[in-house]
Formats: C-alpha cells, structure tokens, sequence
C-alpha cells in the first residue's frame, strides 16, 4: 500500500534553532517529492518539489533532501522563526496520484 | 491574481441538508482538485477534473458530486450530508507539478 509517515508528529523549537523533520514513504512508482508549508487555516504552500535524480534542493531557509534507494526526505529549516510555526506535510507522487503524509506540527517559541 | 478561491469559508449543516461548495481559479489551469482533511488523516482526494466538462472519481468520493461547467469553477455538492462529511474541504489547481490550494471551507455537520 502506498504510504507516507512523517515524524515526528509534533516539535516545539526556540526561535533561532534549527530543526530537521522526517519523512518515509512506500509509494511505487515514484514521480516527486513535494513538502508543503500548511498554516493554521490556510491551505498547503508548496515549498520545494524534487524529482528522482535530484538530492538536495533550497528553498530559503528551507532544504530538503531526498533519498530515492532508502525511500527517505528530511527537511531541514535553519535559524527558525516565528512564521515558521506551522504543519509540514510531506507529499509523494506516484505518477498521477499524490500521497498525502499527515504533517509535522511544528512550533517556534521565543 | 486571486489564485484560488473558495466559497463559503464555514457552514454548519443540519444531517440530510444539501449544499453546494465554490472553487473558482484565476490561474486558466486545466487541472482541478477537492481534496478533505481530517485530523490525523492525509488529504484525501475526493474528486477531481482534467478539463472543462470533465470530473473522475477519487479516493473517497461517496456521497459527493461535482461539476464542471466553466474552466475557472470546480463545485461540489453534498446531496444529503452526514455527520461523517464534518471535515476541512480543500480546492486545488495544477500547472505542470505544482498544485495550488484554496483556503479551504470548514464543514460541520450535525
């Protein structure tokens, strides 16, 4: 079954720490990996999509990294910020159908 | 650009009422999405459409209906709801890889 688990669920960081947030996913045959930035009340923002051949891709403060042969993304967000809090949902494409993780809560305090 | 939009914002409904959510996309994308969102759940795709006067079945889509009469428009319609359809709707639009995402319309049903 195609699937996608993030972890961890929920984080609570400083302002000004960096966090890595994980991703894990079984979809077959892979297309892309997308994370998205979701708001509380807001719709996904897509921050970074990345295709089979690539392994690192920057979006700002944002990078994510994927490895195709393990079937991981980490995403990586450097000296955070208040705006940063928010859900971060990892989304893999198998062709045409995407497959929605179901998002890391993160919390930026000051 | 508005990008995407949806109407309304929020609405409560009795069980068995019927109504009709608005995506409207300023965007001229071919592709149009309805995506819910349930609290520890992924989005979950309930219908969607390739063109003007297309729409396919998603992963869930019983008890909902869709049309699409004018490119710009995507509407889903909920012929007699149920507590069960209590949940955060989402529209989308793609362009190539990316998707773009309304603000989303809370439903509750009661």
């Amino acid at each position: 079954k195609n699937q996608v688990e993030q972890s961890p669920q929920s984080l609570i960081i400083l302002e000004g720490k960096n966090c890595t947030l994980q991703c894990n996913y079984t979809v077959s045959p892979f297309s892309n990996l997308r994370w998205y930035k979701q708001d509380t009340g807001r719709g996904p923002v897509s921050l970074t999509i990345m295709t089979f051949s690539e392994n690192t891709k920057s979006n700002g403060r944002y990078t994510a990294t994927l490895d195709a042969d393990t079937k991981q993304s980490s995403l990586h967000i450097t000296a955070s910020q208040l705006s940063d809090s928010a859900s971060y949902i990892c989304v893999v494409t198998d062709v045409q159908k995407l497959v929605f993780g179901t998002g890391t809560r993160l919390l930026v305090s000051p | 650009n508005a990008g995407v939009t949806q109407t309304p914002k929020f609405r409560v409904l009795k069980t068995g009422q019927s109504m009709t959510l608005l995506c409207a996309q300023d965007m001229n994308h071919e592709y149009m999405y309805w995506y819910r969102q349930d609290p520890g759940m992924g989005l979950r795709l309930i219908h969607y459409s390739v063109g003007e006067g297309t729409t396919a079945k998603g992963e869930v889509p019983d008890g909902y209906n869709v049309s699409r009469l004018k490119k710009q428009n995507f509407l889903l319609g909920l012929e007699s709801a149920a507590p069960s359809q209590t949940s955060v709707y989402f529209c989308a639009s793609r362009q190539a890889y990316e998707q773009y995402f309304g603000p989303g319309t809370r439903l509750t049903v009661t």
